[in-house]
This record gives structure tokens, C-alpha cells and sequence, in this order.
């Protein structure tokens, strides 16, 4: 059974660093991977996907990476502002176009403090 | 374009009242899927439909129905509400199995 872990559970630094949120996945069979933005209150963003051919994915200050051999992904976030404060999500789709399952990992909290 | 839309945003049950949640997309997306969210469990899916009158189960479907008569709509229905059933649902969408979901805002369901 695939199961999705992020790590840290949650995680605080202060404005204008750089950091990295991890995502592990057990099955590499995988056809994409998709990272997501949740604010308090809110439903889900999709920030970006990479499908299972990629490496990485870039818009603005975020870059996404994924080694499916290793069963991992990373979200950077470069010079960070209190706005990115929120829970980021990551999950794989195992099915293709075929469905529309996503197994989800359980998040990582991030706080920007100003 | 409003997107996903989902209501009501905060509903109350007793035990074993039934109710649906509704959901709607105007993006002409075919995929569309109901997902659960609940502390320290993630997102898991409840049922997922890959067009107009075609719906399957997801992980968790007891105690869950869906139907499919349009693109545009998504009920969820709960047919006797039970305590284990307080979460937050969420309603997504997307073009196709292989692109980007969008998510409404979700529904904050409580059974008592």
C-alpha cells in the first residue's frame, strides 16, 4: 500500500530564508506528484505538478524536484515571506489518467516569522 | 469562472439525519472527487467520478453516496449520519486524471 510521509510535521524560520520541505513515497510507480498550498479555513492550492518523467517543476520562488527511484520529493522555497506561511501537502497519483485518486501525505505546517 | 463551489460551509447533524453536500465546478472539468480531511489522517478519498454518470469508490466510501447526472455537479450524499463522519469534505475537479485538481473551500460537517 503506498503510503505518503512528510517531515517535519512543522516548521518555523525567519523571513528571507531558504528552505526545503520534504515528501517520501514507498511505491515508486507513481505517475505524477503534486504539491499543494492549504491556508487556514481554506481548500486547496495546487501549486505544481510534475509528472513521473520529470525531475523538476518552477514557478517563481518555488522549485519542486522528484527522484522516483529513491521515492522522494523536494519543495524549495527560496527567500521566504510570512505570506508562505500555510500547510504544504504533497501527493502522488498512483492510476494515470485513468482516475482521479490522490494519496496525500499529512502536511508540513510552515511558519515565516516576520 | 467561480471555480469549485461547495455548500453549505458549516453544517450540524444529529445521528442518522441524512443530508447532501453539494458541489459544482464551471470549468467544464470531467473529473471530479470527494475527499475527507481529518487531523493527523490527511486528505483521504471518499468517491471520484471520471465523467457525467460514471462514479467509483475511493478509499473510504461507507456511508457515502455520489451520482453524476451533469458535468457541472457532484452531490455527496450521506444517507445516516454518524459521529465518525465529522471531518471537513472537500470537493475537487480537474481536466483530466493527469492535470492540475482545483478544491473548493470544503465543508465543515459536525455529527453529534
Amino acid at each position: 500500500k503506498q503510503e505518503v510521509t512528510q517531515i517535519p510535521a512543522a516548521l518555523s524560520v525567519p523571513e528571507g530564508e531558504n528552505l526545503v520541505l520534504n515528501c517520501s513515497f514507498t511505491d515508486s510507480a507513481i505517475y505524477n506528484l503534486q504539491w499543494f498550498r492549504q491556508d487556514p479555513g481554506k481548500g486547496l492550492t495546487s501549486l505544481l505538478l510534475i509528472q513521473s518523467s520529470q525531475r523538476e517543476q518552477t514557478s517563481g520562488r518555488l522549485n519542486a524536484s522528484l527522484d522516483k527511484s529513491s521515492g522522494r520529493s523536494t519543495l524549495y522555497i527560496a527567500a521566504s515571506q510570512p505570506g508562505d506561511s500555510a500547510t504544504y501537502l504533497c501527493a502522488v497519483d498512483l492510476y494515470g489518467g485513468a482516475t482521479n485518486k490522490l494519496i496525500f501525505g499529512t502536511g508540513t505546517l510552515l511558519a515565516v516569522q516576520p | 469562472n467561480a471555480g469549485v463551489t461547495q455548500t453549505p460551509k458549516f453544517q450540524v447533524l444529529k445521528t442518522g439525519q441524512s443530508m447532501t453536500l453539494q458541489c459544482a465546478q464551471d470549468m467544464n472539468h470531467e473529473y471530479m472527487s470527494w475527499y475527507r480531511q481529518d487531523p493527523g489522517m490527511g486528505l483521504r478519498l471518499i468517491h471520484y467520478s471520471v465523467g457525467a454518470g460514471i462514479t467509483d469508490q475511493g478509499e473510504v466510501p461507507n456511508g457515502y453516496n455520489v451520482s453524476r447526472s451533469t458535468t457541472e455537479d457532484f452531490p455527496l450524499r450521506l444517507l445516516s449520519a454518524a459521529p465518525s463522519q465529522t471531518s471537513v469534505y472537500f470537493c475537487a475537479s480537474s481536466p483530466t486524471g493527469l492535470e492540475k485538481q482545483f478544491f473548493g473551500p470544503g465543508t465543515r460537517l459536525t455529527v453529534l
